[in-house]
């Protein structure tokens, strides 16, 4: 069956310094792939996506790219502000509208 | 505005007391899904549905219930809630089976004694 997994947290940072919450999936077909993120007493927010093999999704200042040789879609973002503290996870999407989750990352920056 | 709304927020119940949590989206989406978050598990889904009368068991269905009567609401039910089943309960719907981002409620908070 599908899977993701995500980089065990939580993650710590510094502002302004370079974030990457590592993505790994398993799955049949050619999925979509997704970062969700959630900030505190809030849904999941869409942050970025990318459809097929080598594209970059990019938002914010984040980016991921698709990676099929190495089955990721990691996670990274140059300078990272105390607004990133947040929930992030990693997704992917087959059919149907069925995303399959990873287990999420919290990341918390310092000033 | 296009949204996702989910009542109640938050619900304390006791276990064998039937309950409903609402959902509806405002966006003519096709598809819509439960999901339930526990802590280091992420997000599993429960059900989801196509379209009107159409639905199906997710990841872990087992202890729930849904109904697609109408396009724009996506009831869960809960027929004899047990302490296991205590989470947090997302909606989402999205206009697309595999592309499209889904929106998601603001999610429901139940606890089951």
């Amino acid at each position: 069956g599908n899977s993701v997994t995500q980089m065990e947290g939580p993650v710590t940072l510094s502002e302004e310094a370079f974030l990457t919450i590592n993505c790994t999936y398993t799955a049949t077909g050619y999925p979509s792939l997704f970062w969700y993120v959630q900030y505190p007493g809030e849904g999941l927010q869409l942050l970025l996506k990318a459809t097929k093999a080598d594209d970059k999704g990019s938002n914010k200042g984040f980016e991921a790219t698709y990676r099929k040789e190495t089955t990721s879609f990691h996670l990274e973002k140059g300078s990272v502000q105390v607004s990133d503290s947040a929930v992030y996870f990693c997704a992917l999407g087959t059919s149907y509208g069925k995303l399959t989750f990873g287990q999420g990352t919290i990341l918390t920056v310092h000033p | 505005e296009a949204q996702v709304t989910q009542n109640p927020r938050y619900l304390i119940t006791v276990t064998g007391k039937k309950l409903t949590v609402t959902c509806s989206q405002n966006m003519n989406h096709e598809y819509m899904s439960w999901y339930r978050q526990d802590p280091g598990l992420g997000l599993r889904q429960i059900y989801y549905s196509m379209n009107v009368e159409v639905t199906d068991k997710g990841d872990v269905p087992e202890g729930y219930k849904v109904s697609r009567k109408e396009k724009r609401n996506f009831p869960l039910i809960l027929e004899s809630p047990s302490p296991n089943q205590t989470s947090l309960y997302f909606c989402a719907s999205n206009s697309d089976g595999r592309y499209n981002e889904q929106f998601f409620g603001p999610g429901t908070r139940l606890t089951v004694l």
